[in-house]
């Protein structure tokens, strides 16, 4: 699987848009781009993931380069409770798949 | 559903001494993987699973060992505790197929302390 890198924090106003990157630019063909959360002492949430297009769902969106070798997630309205660390990572469609999470994004939304 | 779940939540253990982590998911899922995470750091991965009976190494395998007698649950064991391995332990569950299906379930969490 491709490794990636993220930038170790980011901070971001109440109510304004959170825009995470994330460099994967030894991806293969066949891997998706997934984006999990991780809210202090929780386990890790399923975001969002994608394959080639943009992606939407009801808590952020997925915008994937052309060349797909970044991304960037989108919290649009960030709110106190999305404070937490934001890992990409990126897997193969099927067959042996060992996830590695690395230290991901701390995220500090502040008022 | 449950989902995942982890048992116990937290437990302290002396230098020396055993342990076993149990992990279980109802969701039928074929992929089971152990993660443990330090203060500050990312998860590594212990040991995965992905069919029951097999498993396999992660990145971080010295001083455990794992099981999967039953496909619904994935043990974790720790032989001789080491203070090394005071840690957060996650258990994850996923399909073996990508889009959503590829989605991993994280249960809570184990926080063991060793001594």
């Amino acid at each position: 699987d491709a490794k990636t890198t993220q930038p170790p924090s980011m901070d971001c106003a109440e109510g304004r848009a959170a825009n995470l990157p994330c460099n994967h630019s030894t991806i293969s063909g066949n891997e998706y781009v997934y984006w999990y959360r991780q809210i202090h002492s929780q386990g890790p949430q399923y975001i969002i993931h994608g394959l080639k297009n943009n992606e939407t769902n009801e808590m952020a969106s997925l915008i994937i380069t052309e060349d797909r070798k970044s991304s960037t997630l989108i919290l649009p309205h960030a709110t106190l409770r999305d404070t937490a660390v934001y890992y990409c990572i990126v897997r193969v469609a099927g067959g042996s798949y060992i996830p590695t999470f690395g230290r991901g994004t701390s995220l500090i939304v502040h008022p | 559903n449950a989902g995942v779940t982890q048992t116990p939540k937290f437990r302290v253990l002396k230098t020396g001494q055993s342990m076993t982590l149990l992990c279980a998911q109802d969701m039928n899922h074929e992929y089971m993987y152990w993660y443990r995470q330090d203060p500050g750091m990312g998860l590594r991965l212990i040991h995965y699973s992905v069919g029951e009976g097999t498993t396999a190494k992660g990145e971080v395998p010295d001083g455990y060992n794992v099981s999967r007698l039953k496909k619904q649950n994935f043990l974790l064991g720790l032989e001789s505790a080491a203070p090394s391995q005071t840690s957060v332990y996650f258990c994850a569950s996923s399909y073996s197929s990508g889009g959503r299906e590829g989605e991993q379930f994280f249960g809570p969490g184990t926080r063991l302390t060793v001594l």
